[in-house]
Formats: C-alpha cells, structure tokens, sequence
C-alpha cells in the first residue's frame, strides 16, 4: 500500500511564525504536491514538484516556498505565519506509472492565531 | 484550461436508496476524471477513475461513474446507499498527459436512517 505520511495532524502557531509541515512518500514517486483545503472551496493546489530540487508554482503560492531535497520527501515552508493561512493542508504524490492517480496524507489542520 | 463543477453541495438521501452525485466538468484535452471520497477527519481516498478505456468506470464500496463526452458529466451514483457512504465527494479533472489536478468543490453526502 502506498503511503503518504504528514508530521503533524493538528498543528497551532503565532503569527509571525515560520511554520514547516513535512510530507513524506514510501511508493518513490516522482510527483508530489501541497494542497490547502477551505469549506466551500475544496482543494486548491499550492505548489508542486516533479523531481528533486524541482518545483512549480500552483493556483495560490503566495505566502508558502517548498523545499524538495530527497524524492520522498517533501516539505511546506510559511515564512511568516497569519490568520488567513489557518487552514487544513494535505500532501499528496502520483507516479506517471499509475496513471496519475493521486494518494494523499491525512492532512495537517493548522491554526494560525 | 479545466474547471470542474458539482451541481450540488449538499445531498441527503434515505439509507437503502439510490445516491446520484453530479458532476460537469470543462477542459480543451481529453481528460482523465476521478472521484475521491472524505470522511471526517481523515485523508481522500480515490473511489474511481476514468482514463479514456471503459466509459462506465466501477470503483471501490459499490460506486460507478459513467463519462459521457457529449455531455461533459461524469456523475457518481450507486443504488443502494449505507450509512458508512456519509461523507464528503470530491470529482476531480487532469490532463490525460498531466500531473496536476483540478478539484471540484465538493458534495457533502448525508444518509438518513
């Protein structure tokens, strides 16, 4: 079975904090991206990356940087912390073997304070 | 560029009947289209998915999909809904070729005793 573990499932911070949230991947896929998760708004895509030390912007960047430094391994960086980024976030990775299927972690609900 | 839109954001349906989730979505290449489903607090997991084979797609707890083109749909539905089906559904579009995916909004499924 694949899976996608995140470091922490509830997480609370200051505003003003850097806040990492980590995602890791034991199927060695090559895709992985950060999603954040809003009522009413599903899942919009963050950032993503397709290969170590590679990374792409998604729909709502602003405010987050990534750092992929193995494959499975893929981390969210909030340089300063603010309200509006209390959010659910999920991890997720696909393999271009599998047909793009994506599997996704538990999530991390953050609450920024 | 792709868009995906669920027709209803809430749907309530009496346990032991049929449950219908709507789906349309846009894109300018033959898509891929998946459903996954949320349960409270935890993770998405995919239901189904369609990738240009079959047009009737079965999935994992009952659930099937038919892709009709001329229609742009790709609705859920399966004909005898369970208590366990609560939960909230997300349909979700990508490029055949690509990566990255496009969330709907989401349907949140109740299933009345």
């Amino acid at each position: 079975d694949v899976k996608v573990t995140q470091s922490s499932r509830y997480l609370v911070k200051r505003t003003g904090e850097k806040v990492f949230l980590e995602c890791v991947q034991d199927m060695d896929h090559e895709n992985m991206f950060w999603y954040r998760q809003d009522p009413g708004l599903g899942l919009r895509l963050i950032y993503f990356s397709y290969d170590v030390k590679m990374k792409e912007k998604g729909d709502i960047p602003e405010g987050y940087s990534v750092s992929r430094e193995k494959k499975e391994r893929f981390s969210l960086i909030l340089e300063s912390a603010s309200t509006s980024q209390t959010s659910m976030y999920l991890c997720a990775s696909s393999s271009t073997r599998e047909s793009y299927e994506q599997y996704f972690g538990p999530g991390t609900r953050l609450t920024v304070t | 560029a792709q868009s995906v839109t669920q027709l209803d954001s809430h749907v309530s349906v009496s346990e032991g009947t049929p449950v219908l989730l709507r789906c349309n979505y846009s894109s300018s290449y033959s898509p891929s289209l998946f459903w996954y489903v949320q349960h409270p607090n935890k993770g998405l997991q995919l239901l189904l998915k369609y990738t240009s084979a079959a047009t009737l797609v079965k999935g994992i707890n009952g659930f099937e999909a038919e892709f009709k083109k001329s229609e742009t749909s790709f609705h859920l539905t399966k004909p005898s809904a369970h208590m366990s089906d609560a939960a909230e559904y997300f349909c979700v579009v990508s490029l055949s070729y690509g990566q990255n995916f496009v969330f709907g909004p989401g349907t949140r499924l109740s299933v009345l005793p």
